[in-house]
């Protein structure tokens, strides 16, 4: 079945400066990669996604890119703000017998510092 | 639409009891997924349904899980007995196709078996 591996689990950054979350995943098949945000006490939340035909998608201050040759997919935010302080969650969806199968990231849990 | 709604949001019981997990979908998705997210294993598929009927129930612990969807507006997901490893927060997500779109999750039912 999918693997996804997401790094780091913890990312620390000061007010104002970029993040990055990776995610690598096994199976070629994949192709919708939806990144989910997770605040606490609360379900996650959809923030951004891309397919496969797509290689970067951008939305204001958040940007995803997908390098489908090397199996991995990015999630940028730039000009971090406290209430980008989160768990977030990279997903791989594939098709199986006309069915979507999803393998969520283990996490990464942001800190904007101010 | 109120989003996906889970009840209760949160259950403490004691080891051995009967709990029963319930989710009401956004109306008009016809995709239901049951999540359960812990500290050690992150989010894990339990099972999820397409059109009222259960398609993938790979991820169902072990015999003590049941989950049914009598309905499109309607979801159980059932624990007996509860043991306190099962001891997590459970997520009920919904989604309006099969394949390749956002699952929008409800609040989550945080569960303490003691």
């Amino acid at each position: 079945g999918e693997n996804v591996e997401q790094h780091p689990s913890t990312l620390s950054v000061q007010e104002g400066d970029s993040a990055v979350i990776k995610c690598t995943y096994s199976d070629s098949a994949s192709n919708y990669f939806p990144w989910y945000k997770q605040e606490l006490g609360k379900g996650p939340q959809l923030i951004i996604d891309i397919r496969s035909n797509v290689g970067e998608k951008k939305d204001q201050r958040i940007a995803v890119t997908l390098n489908k040759t090397a199996k991995h997919f990015s999630l940028h935010i730039t000009e971090t703000q406290p209430e980008d302080s989160a768990v977030y969650f990279c997903a791989a969806h594939f098709n199986s017998g006309g069915y979507q199968k999803v393998t969520f990231g283990t996490g990464t849990k942001l800190q904007v510092i101010p | 639409d109120a989003g996906v709604i889970q009840s209760p949001r949160h259950e403490v019981t004691e080891m051995g009891q009967e709990v029963t997990l319930r989710c009401k979908p956004i109306s008009g998705h016809n995709s239901l997924f049951w999540y359960r997210q812990t500290m050690m294993r992150g989010l894990e598929l339990l099972i999820y349904f397409n059109n009222n009927v259960p398609i993938d129930d790979s991820g169902m612990p072990e015999d003590r899980f049941s989950a049914k969807m009598p309905n499109a507006s309607f979801s159980t997901l059932k624990i007996q007995p509860s043991e306190p490893r099962d001891s997590a927060v459970y997520f009920c997500a919904s989604s309006l196709e099969t394949t390749n779109t956002e699952a929008f999750f409800g609040q989550g039912t945080r569960l303490t078996v003691v």
